[in-house]
């Protein structure tokens, strides 16, 4: 048990429609990252958030968008779904004393929520 | 450019020792972690090793890094069936603070 929670555990989209996934950081922890895992694959950085900023992005468009809150939740949406968007996505938090400083703290990932795109 | 690279599948008799190798691309790279995952679980942290370091011991988990040749491996004493996962390399971009995956290794333990 990681202390990381992800809602819904599974969801079914049609393609061109709009989801919103949630995740549940551990308390105190300030910086959530985001990823996707297509079936088979290594997860991919999406984006990460320090504080309720945007705080690094990998190479997902912009229909990928985040928010952070203040109570350690944060949320995933995704516009436009596309058939490829049909993968596992995962956060983790973590603690970071600055917007640089992802280095050895432990980055504890809840355990995803998977969406498939029909 | 940025690239993580890792058998995809290893096999080994229980009891024996496991070694998954690992190749990255960037020498930039300061942080580098080994993440098992189970079925239907997220990402666990199993150790991590900094740059400037050659070898780390934990329990029954061995991190050997070789910086010049940019290739890491982790070996596991004594396999159990309970090690049975895909075992992830990542790779920390110093540059950006982005932890690059590769594709995982699924370790199989043989009876």
């Amino acid at each position: 048990e990681t202390g990381v929670t992800q809602s819904p555990t599974h969801l079914i989209k049609t393609r061109g429609q709009q989801v919103t996934l949630r995740c549940s950081s551990q308390s105190g922890h300030n910086t959530v990252s985001w990823y996707q895992q297509a079936l088979g694959q290594g997860p991919q950085f999406i984006f990460q958030y320090y504080r309720e900023e945007e705080n690094g992005r990998g190479n997902f468009p912009p229909r990928f968008s985040g928010l952070q809150f203040p109570n350690y939740s944060s949320e995933l949406n995704v516009n436009a779904l596309e058939l490829d968007d049909s993968a596992l996505y995962l956060c983790a938090s973590t603690y970071q004393a600055g917007p640089g400083g992802l280095t050895t703290d432990t980055q504890y990932f809840g355990p995803g929520t998977r969406l498939t795109v029909l | 450019g940025e690239d993580v690279e890792q058998s995809l599948f290893l096999s080994v008799r229980e009891g024996d020792s496991s070694v998954i190798n690992c190749t990255y691309t960037d020498s930039s790279s300061t942080y580098l972690y080994w993440y098992k995952q189970e079925p239907g679980a997220g990402l666990q942290l199993l150790t991590y090793i900094f740059s400037n370091m050659d070898m780390k011991q934990d329990q029954r988990l061995t991190v050997l890094l070789n910086k010049k040749d940019k290739h890491l491996s982790l070996r596991i004493a004594d396999t159990q069936t309970g090690d049975s996962a895909i075992y992830f390399c990542a790779a920390l971009m110093n540059r950006d603070d982005k932890i690059i995956f590769g594709k995982g290794t699924r370790l199989h333990i043989l009876p």
